[in-house]
This record gives structure tokens, sequence and C-alpha cells, in this order.
């Protein structure tokens, strides 16, 4: 039973690049969350999707931030035009429902603006 | 809105106990949570209190005060592969949906 999969693990972009993090929940999981860590600091929540829905993205930036979970495939989180200060670990849980507290964390991407 | 508070960091030996506080402010509780992160890792969950009262799974338990809006993690027989950030969470549930809202963390070194 293969837990929380994240993909790429490091991820390098340029200024002004387009970064794609991809999450695959574990399996029998339908509500998964992202989280953005920036060194040294806690774990901000930004999106929590279910399955073609977005439920609350109340901690995503207003702009160039976006992300999906579709039918089929993993959940997105995509940024738009990467700037310096999107550099940070992307980490994605995973929960079987409605969870008081039980979060399956992925290992993180962690995303390098250059 | 929530937030939660808890030390930046504690520093204790091989062997010894350490307590690591959180307190925390929320509209409406439904419960408070530990997670443990390695340097580089991935969140791992450790323990949950709904009610009041001390609940132990090996050398970790967590405490809760409902009363006193704080809850305390415990580590006991510390030993070097403890060193690691801890977080306590509470659940959000603004605007009606529900979501983990973390500490900031606090970090803990075990020395020789």
């Amino acid at each position: 039973n293969a837990g929380v999969m994240q993909n790429p693990r490091h991820l390098v972009r340029r200024r002004g690049q387009e970064a794609r993090l991809r999450c695959s929940p574990m399996k029998g999981h339908s509500h998964v969350y992202w989280y953005r860590q920036l060194p040294e600091e806690g774990l901000k929540f930004m999106v929590y999707l279910q399955k073609e829905n977005i439920i609350d993205e109340s901690g995503m930036p207003k702009e160039r931030f976006s992300a999906e979970f579709p039918k089929e495939g993993p959940s997105i989180l995509r940024i738009q035009q990467v700037v310096r200060g999107d550099s940070a670990a992307y980490f994605c849980a995973s929960s079987p429902r409605d969870s008081n507290y039980g979060y399956t964390f992925g290992s993180g991407t962690r995303l390098t603006v250059v | 809105g929530q937030s939660l508070e808890q030390p930046s960091e504690v520093t204790a030996v091989e062997g010894a106990i350490v307590q690591i506080n959180c307190t925390y402010q929320t509209s409406g509780f439904y419960g408070l949570s530990w997670y443990q992160q390695h340097d580089g890792g991935a969140p791992t969950f450790l323990s949950y209190n709904a009610l009041d009262g001390l609940e132990e799974t090996g050398r970790f338990s967590s405490f809760l005060s409902r009363s006193d809006s704080y809850g305390y993690l415990l580590l006991q027989e510390l030993q070097m592969k403890d060193s690691a950030s801890y977080f306590c969470a509470v659940r959000d549930q603004s605007g009606g949906y529900n979501k983990l809202i973390f500490g900031a963390g606090t970090r803990l070194a075990v020395h020789p």
C-alpha cells in the first residue's frame, strides 16, 4: 500500500517559468491538502481538494497559483511565472475522509527558483 | 481564526525527558494532534487528543487540557533519532470546510 507519492522531489526553475508539482494520494484517500513550508518555518495551508472539486483555497495566493484534482490522475499544484519567493518545500497530504487529525504526508517537492 | 503557539527550540540530552508545550486559540475545537518532521523529511503523525488527559504511545505521550486550551508532547528516554521538529495542529473549520492548521514547530536537539 504505497503512501502519498509526490514528484518531483526536487525542482529547479528560473524566474518566470512554470512549476508543476504532482501528488498521488494514498489508495482509498479522496481528500488532498497542499501545504507550503519555508525554511525553518511551519506548514502553511494552501488548498483542500476532493476529486474534481476545490473545497477550500483560502490559503492560496490570489495570483499565479492554481490546483486541481481531476477524476483520473494525480493532484497538480501549478505555479506560473515563479519568483524567488516561491522557493519552498511543498507538501501534499491525504486522508480517507474529513479527518480531524490523521493526515498522511508525502515526502514533498523542494522548489528552488533561480 | 486559529492560532497555535509553541516554543521554537528545545535542547536535551540522551536519556532525558522533554516536554513540548502548545497553546491554541480556536473558534471550535476538534482535538489537538502532533506531528514529527526530520530535516528534509515528511511530517508524520504522532498522536491525537480529543479529550482531556494523557495518551501514551511507547516513549511518547500527549496531554490535553481543553479548559486551558493547552497541550503538550512528552518524550521520554530521549534518543538521538528524536532530534526533529515537532508540530502541534488543530482543525480549522472556518468557511465551513475542514483542514489542519499547524503551529510553527519546535525544533528539538538531542545531544549525547
